[in-house]
């Protein structure tokens, strides 16, 4: 089955600075690449998605690259705000592979540093 | 448009009671995915229904667990006779298709 690792476990960066979060992935046939945003106590919030038919994706100041060679898919967060601060995951399935359910990833908290 | 909902929010079950949790999905999804949590890890795949149909459980543990999507109402996860490691925060996905999921705010289930 599929096996997602991500890294770093924990992120501090500076308010106004760029963060990124990287994620590799063991199953080629893998073909939709998701990152969630959760907050204490709450569940996770879709900020984010890609399909193996693009390298990359932006919205605002989020984006996510995948590299499906190798792959690893990321996601940039820039100019980061105290808001940002939360823990994120990503995860990866087969779409259209009869068992959709998503492999995660364990997480990165990210601290934003006022 | 509401989104995921699910009750209850927190739920304490002493062992070997029966926990049930509900999960309605947001309007016009026909699709539900069933995720569990411990803490400091990642999330957990268990099981994806469509209505009255069970798809893929082969994250659900074989005993004492079971989900149900009727025709009309919310999908069920049922955990018979609770031990002390089913303590998690359980959390349901719904989708319009087999695609984006979005989750629900997740039941938090403590066994005593």
């Amino acid at each position: 089955g599929e096996n997602v690792e991500q890294h770093p476990s924990t992120l501090s960066v500076q308010e106004g600075d760029s963060a990124v979060i990287k994620c590799t992935y063991s199953d080629s046939a893998s073909n939709y690449f998701p990152w969630y945003k959760q907050e204490l106590g709450k569940g996770p919030q879709l900020i984010i998605d890609i399909r193996s038919n693009v390298g990359e994706k932006k919205d605002q100041r989020i984006a996510v690259t995948l590299n499906k060679t190798a792959k690893h898919f990321s996601l940039h967060i820039t100019e980061t705000q105290p808001e940002d601060s939360a823990v994120y995951f990503c995860a990866a399935n087969t779409l259209g592979g009869g068992a959709d359910g998503l492999t995660f990833g364990k997480g990165t908290h990210l601290i934003i540093q006022p | 448009n509401a989104g995921v909902m699910q009750n209850p929010r927190h739920l304490v079950r002493r062992r070997g009671q029966e926990a049930r949790l509900r999960c309605s999905p947001m309007k016009g999804h026909s699709h539900v995915y069933w995720y569990r949590q411990l803490p400091e890890e990642g999330l957990k795949f268990m099981v994806y229904l469509q209505k009255e149909n069970i798809i893929d459980e082969s994250g659900m543990p074989k005993e004492r667990f079971s989900a149900e999507f009727p025709k009309e109402g919310p999908s069920i996860l049922r955990i018979q006779q609770v031990v002390r490691g089913d303590s998690a925060a359980y959390f349901c996905a719904s989708s319009p298709q087999s695609y984006e999921q979005y989750f629900g705010p997740g039941t938090r289930l403590l066994v005593l």
